[in-house]
């Protein structure tokens, strides 16, 4: 069945280091591929998308690119922030499943000051 | 933006109680809601899938008779926990997705049964 792995946390850095989190998916179509954001106690929120090969999503100074070829979709940012420090999950929706989303295992991330 | 409201946010009951988690969007009609539950530090599992109007599909190793789903309207869901026990504490999270809306996550709600 479809999966999704990321690379484990916590990943510490500091102030203004550059970020990537590794995600790589397995799926029998051609999912769309997302990044929800999660801070503590609270749900998720969606960071950004792409649904098809070689978009990129982006936002807030966050961006993922689909790499078919790879089967990746790995965030990245040039300069995070202290505000950054959440749990971030990959996730992917196949077309005729209805909207069900799978689920990476989270990496959380702490910026230090 | 769409918004999901998910009610308690926070409850402790006894052992052998039963507990109703709300889930609204209060903006937008939501055809299909979605309930996931996550274990501290791990990611979540969908445990069932909702949609107006019809009963629940429920995720493999899910007990329907244990976790009951209503959506009755468009803008409310409920999952009920039946007969918790203290292997059921859980942080509980719902979505809503309606036409052409994606998937709008409420802040979930943390479940301890003593």
């Amino acid at each position: 069945g479809d999966s999704v792995t990321q690379m484990e946390g916590p990943v510490t850095l500091s102030e203004e280091a550059f970020l990537t989190i590794n995600c790589t998916y397995t799926a029998t179509g051609y999912p769309s591929l997302f990044w929800y954001v999660q801070y503590p106690g609270e749900g998720l929120q969606l960071l950004l998308k792409a649904t098809k090969a070689d978009d990129k999503g982006s936002n807030k100074g966050f961006e993922a690119t689909y790499r078919k070829e790879t089967t990746s979709f790995h965030l990245e940012k040039g300069s995070v922030q202290v505000s950054d420090s959440a749990v971030y999950f990959c996730a992917l929706s196949e077309k005729n499943q209805g909207g069900k989303l799978i689920f990476g295992q989270g990496t959380e991330l702490s910026v230090k000051p | 933006g769409a918004v999901v409201s998910q009610h308690p946010s926070w409850v402790i009951c006894k052992s052998g109680t039963s507990v109703k988690i709300e889930c609204r969007s209060l903006d937008f009609q939501a055809t299909t809601m979605f309930w996931y539950r996550q274990f501290p530090k791990q990611s979540l599992m969908l445990m069932a899938t909702s949609n107006e109007g019809s009963k629940a599909t429920y995720e493999q190793g899910v007990e329907k008779d244990k976790f009951l789903i209503n959506h009755a309207s468009l803008t409310l869901s409920t999952l009920t926990v039946t007969s918790a026990h203290p292997e059921d504490s859980s942080f509980y999270i719902c979505s809503a997705a309606g036409q052409r809306q994606p998937q709008h996550f409420g802040d979930g709600t943390r479940l301890s049964i003593l």
